[in-house]
């Protein structure tokens, strides 16, 4: 099993551009993630699916649209990058839906928007 | 809201020393912890978790108890070795949620000298 993928590892963008990061999971998880990791913030939620077709919010949505047609794939598009979407962002997936499952962690986009 | 607090960092070490982090949460209800390791470049890994009042996590050396009553879910080694240099993140994800939505510290970065 390769895990959690994603691609690209380094992204850099001007301010307004749109792009869209992948994220690929064969493990046949329900539940995938994103999360922004910022220096002594820790990593906080984006948006989260519980499974194919289902989406929702989590702590920082704001500028971030996500989708979910597959179990394998989890895309996170930004459609007008700001600076303050500079950040590393990481993709997660779980086999469950319960608190106590453990989260599997893509080894990470660094996005820098100049 | 739910929160987690823990020790800022950097900590330096040497080696074979003991290791303690410190980690405390809020919660609204009765939350699995959790205790996760990022090497440099990697993405976040599961070091350890416990998911009631009581329960001890152990894994690699490292040890954490679910303290209800003090609301803590200290980390710690006896030994710790060069390898050991990391980010470490405690995390609740509380449970009845939607989702097994993270909640993260921090991070403590810890480096261990030869």
């Amino acid at each position: 099993n390769a895990g959690v993928t994603q691609t690209p590892k380094f992204q850099v963008l001007k301010t307004g551009q749109s792009m869209t990061l992948q994220c690929a999971q064969d493990m046949n998880h329900e539940y995938m993630s994103w999360y922004r990791q910022d220096p002594g913030m820790g990593l906080r939620l984006i948006h989260y699916s519980v499974g194919a077709g289902i989406t929702d919010q989590g702590e920082v949505p704001n500028g971030y649209n996500v989708s979910r047609s597959t179990t394998e794939d989890f895309p996170l598009r930004l459609l007008s990058a700001a600076p303050s979407q500079t950040s590393v962002y990481f993709c997660a997936s779980s086999p469950g839906t319960g608190s106590s499952y453990e989260q599997y962690f893509g080894p990470g986009t660094r996005l820098t928007v100049t | 809201g739910n929160s987690v607090t823990q020790m800022e960092g950097p900590v330096t070490l040497s080696e074979e020393a003991f290791l303690t982090i410190n980690c405390t949460y809020t919660a609204t209800g009765y939350p699995s912890l959790f205790w996760y390791v990022q090497y440099p470049g990697e993405g976040l890994q599961l070091l350890l978790k416990a998911t009631k009042a009581d329960d001890k996590g152990s894994n690699k050396g490292f040890e954490a108890t679910y303290r209800k009553e003090t609301t803590s879910f200290h980390l710690e080694k006896g030994s710790v070795q060069v390898s050991d240099s990391a980010v470490y993140f405690c995390a609740l994800s509380e449970k009845g949620t939607a989702g097994n939505k993270l909640t993260f510290g921090g991070g403590t970065r810890v480096l261990v000298k030869p």
